[in-house]
């Protein structure tokens, strides 16, 4: 199975800070590789697919990058509303695997 | 678009569970479903998927022969049966939708809300 890294585990930040996160893939998943967002006692909110591609609706202060083993997902300037826990998915190869998650929350 | 999932369940070790998911405001047929789990305090974990197009099944190994993911097109509703429940299958299972239609699983745009299954003697 291919391990999925996300560094920070947790993140404290400011209100208009910019805040970023990276997951690291054991082996080269290309750009196969998805953010999601999740608040407490919800179900998660897909952020970004194919590495850098926005999903309709998400706000262009956000941001991925990356491809091979090593991606960052980027808020450029932290809203209230953007804390909750961020994981990274690799589809590259089965079993589809997620990044223990990075939790973030307002300073 | 919604998948609405079933309610939550209690079920005792060595026991089947299964959790339904049913979608509408979009065309069935035109994606997949895949299901992943969340342990108490802990990550998602994927565990399975199924092509509503073509009816194809990737499952991941560690469930391999517990775990049957079916779909009923006449409903529009696609379910999760895990057997042989043993306490650490206590977890919300959600289903989402899966824009990986045809071969393999991809990204995962939608979500129902989650069901709760307790393992507990």
């Amino acid at each position: 199975d291919i391990q999925m890294t996300q560094s920070p585990s947790f993140l404290s930040a400011s209100v208009g800070d910019r805040v970023t996160i990276t997951c690291q893939a054991s082996q080269d998943v290309n750009i196969y590789l998805n953010w999601y967002q999740q608040k407490p006692g919800k179900a998660p909110k897909l952020l970004i697919y194919d590495a850098s591609k926005l999903e309709t609706g998400v706000p262009s202060r956000v941001r991925g990058s990356g491809s091979g083993t090593d991606f960052t997902f980027t808020i450029s300037s932290l809203q209230p509303e953007d804390i909750g826990t961020y994981y990274c998915q690799q589809y590259d190869n089965l079993p589809i695997t997620f990044g223990q998650g990075t939790r973030l929350e307002i300073k | 678009v919604q998948l609405v999932q079933s309610g939550g369940e209690v079920k005792k070790p060595g026991a089947s569970v299964k959790v339904s998911c049913k979608a509408s405001g979009y065309t069935f047929t035109n994606y997949g479903i895949s299901w992943v789990r969340q342990a108490p305090g802990q990550g998602l974990e994927w565990m399975g998927w199924i092509s509503v197009y073509n009816g194809n099944i990737k499952y991941a190994q560690k469930f391999q022969g517990r775990i049957t993911v079916t779909t009923d097109t006449s409903t529009n509703t696609a379910y999760m049966e895990l057997r042989s429940l043993r306490f650490d299958d206590t977890a919300v299972y959600y289903c989402a939708r899966d824009f990986g239609y045809h071969e393999t699983p991809y990204y995962f745009d939608e979500w129902g809300q989650g069901t709760l299954v307790t393992v507990s003697s």
